[in-house]
């Protein structure tokens, strides 16, 4: 059973950049994207972007100036990297697999997702 | 890039049935049979309900339903159950993209 689990720091300082990874256990990084999608308190889910194992990543128009999405195959996993925050990045993000055919996308597999607050 | 609009909120009573939209435009629901619905409970994270518009994964029960005609897909519940009362939200592929939806909070009465 493949599982994901999201870590890094719970506090981040306003314009400082966050910084997570997501751990794959169960499974291999390989051949699948992986997507980052956070969700503001109380407000709904906004995708981030996602990296396709063979290391290509595409992000959300709205985010692409601060966001990198990397790769650690060897670590099986793969990290976000969000510039500039402010207050409005404050949010529970989660990683999840994004199972991607010829046929068909969906995210099959979730983190529990992890608490980020922007604040001094 | 705009979410995909659905109803910030719907009710129905045990045993009836509702259904959720949401609409996109011709650049992400309209052009793939790739929308997906994800249930969420407080402080839980989202579950895969629905697939490629209609389909469920294993596990999930036949009282989830969905389906699409043009811009708009839809969700519906089957004989509602306490248990359902969540948020929901649906996906859209869109080529290099992912769009959700705003999310729709299920109340059983």
């Amino acid at each position: 059973q493949v599982q994901l689990q999201e870590s890094g720091p719970g506090l981040v300082k306003p314009s400082e950049t966050l910084s997570l990874t997501c751990t794959v256990s169960g499974g291999s990084i390989s051949p699948y994207y992986w997507s980052w999608i956070r969700q503001p308190p109380g407000k709904g889910l906004e995708w981030i972007g996602y990296i396709y194992y063979r290391g290509s990543a595409n992000y959300n128009p709205s985010l692409k100036s601060r966001v990198t999405i990397s790769l650690d195959t060897p670590r099986n996993q793969f990290s976000l990297k969000v510039s500039s925050v402010t207050a409005a990045d404050t949010a529970v993000y989660y990683c999840a697999r994004d199972l991607v055919t010829t046929t068909t996308q969906f995210f099959d597999y979730w983190g529990q997702g992890t608490l980020v607050t922007v604040s001094s | 890039q705009s979410a995909l609009t659905q109803p910030a909120s719907v009710s129905g009573s045990p045993g009836q049935s509702i259904t959720i939209s949401c609409t996109g435009t011709s650049t992400d629901v309209g052009s793939y049979n790739l929308v997906s619905w994800y249930q969420q409970h407080p402080g839980k994270a989202p579950k895969l309900l629905i697939y490629e518009v209609s389909k469920r994964p294993s596990g999930v029960s036949n009282r989830f339903s969905g389906s699409k005609s043009g811009n708009t897909a839809s969700l519906t519940i089957s004989g509602l159950q306490a248990e359902d009362e969540a948020d929901y939200y649906c996906c859209s592929y869109a080529s290099t993209r992912r769009v959700f939806g705003g999310g729709t909070k299920l109340t059983v009465l």
